[in-house]
């Protein structure tokens, strides 16, 4: 079964621009969620979406946004990008309610610079 | 506040010895807490996790870890290590509260380098 695979890897943008990255799921798997990985901060959770609704959402400005299509692909998108942006964004997979739902399947990451 | 806390930033351990990296956790009722591994540039491997029951848990890679529920700690440890054991280390705990809607709440890491 494939792994999470998230889009692009790599990312150069420049302040005020914006950017959308894209994470798609383990198969069977339909809550996605999002982190911001940075080395002042560390990991921390941007937002969860389960059946392409958000549930819950981060200590995030509204600046960072995101969605989940039907088939459980999400993309989350940071508008009017910042220096501090500069991240390591990782997405992660869960599987069906029940215990699962907390064991989370991390993609490898898009690596956001903004210059 | 939920709260997952790793007290040590860097451990260095000769290869070959023994590891145990701590982990300590503030919530108001038993999490689930879990170990994750990231080496450069990669995202993030589980090793083990805990949900509930025997509170010995063995992962992959010959990881253990043990739950205390009287030290609110959920240590990491391996008998052996070896020098591809080298990466960042991150514990992380999930409130069972919110239905796997909160996601996780991480410790700040800790780097294992391994000496020769």
């Amino acid at each position: 079964k494939a792994g999470v695979t998230q889009t692009p890897r790599y990312l150069i943008k420049t302040r005020g621009q914006q950017v959308t990255l894209s994470c798609s799921p383990i198969s069977g798997h339909r809550s996605v969620s999002w982190y911001q990985q940075t080395p002042g901060q560390g990991l921390q959770f941007l937002f969860e979406y389960f059946s392409e609704t958000q549930r819950n959402k981060g200590n995030f400005p509204g600046r960072f946004s995101g969605r989940q299509f039907s088939n459980s692909r999400s993309e989350m998108n940071v508008s009017t990008l910042e220096l501090g942006d500069s991240a390591l964004y990782l997405c992660a997979s869960s599987s069906l309610p029940g215990d699962n739902l907390y064991e989370q399947y991390f993609g490898p990451g898009t690596r956001l610079t903004v210059t | 506040a939920q709260s997952v806390t790793q007290p040590d930033i860097h451990i260095t351990v000769s290869e070959g010895a023994s590891l145990e990296l701590r982990c300590n956790y503030s919530y108001g009722a038993t999490p689930y807490l879990f170990w994750y591994v990231q080496s450069p540039g990669q995202g993030l491997q589980l090793l083990l996790k805990y949900f509930s029951g025997d509170t010995l848990v063995q992962g992959i890679k010959g990881f253990e870890a043990e739950f205390k529920r009287s030290q609110s700690s959920f240590n990491l440890r391996k008998p052996s290590v070896h020098w591809s054991d080298a990466a960042e280390y991150f514990c992380a705990g999930s409130d069972l509260s919110g239905g796997g809607a909160d996601g996780l709440t991480f410790g700040k890491g800790t780097h294992l380098i391994i000496q020769p």
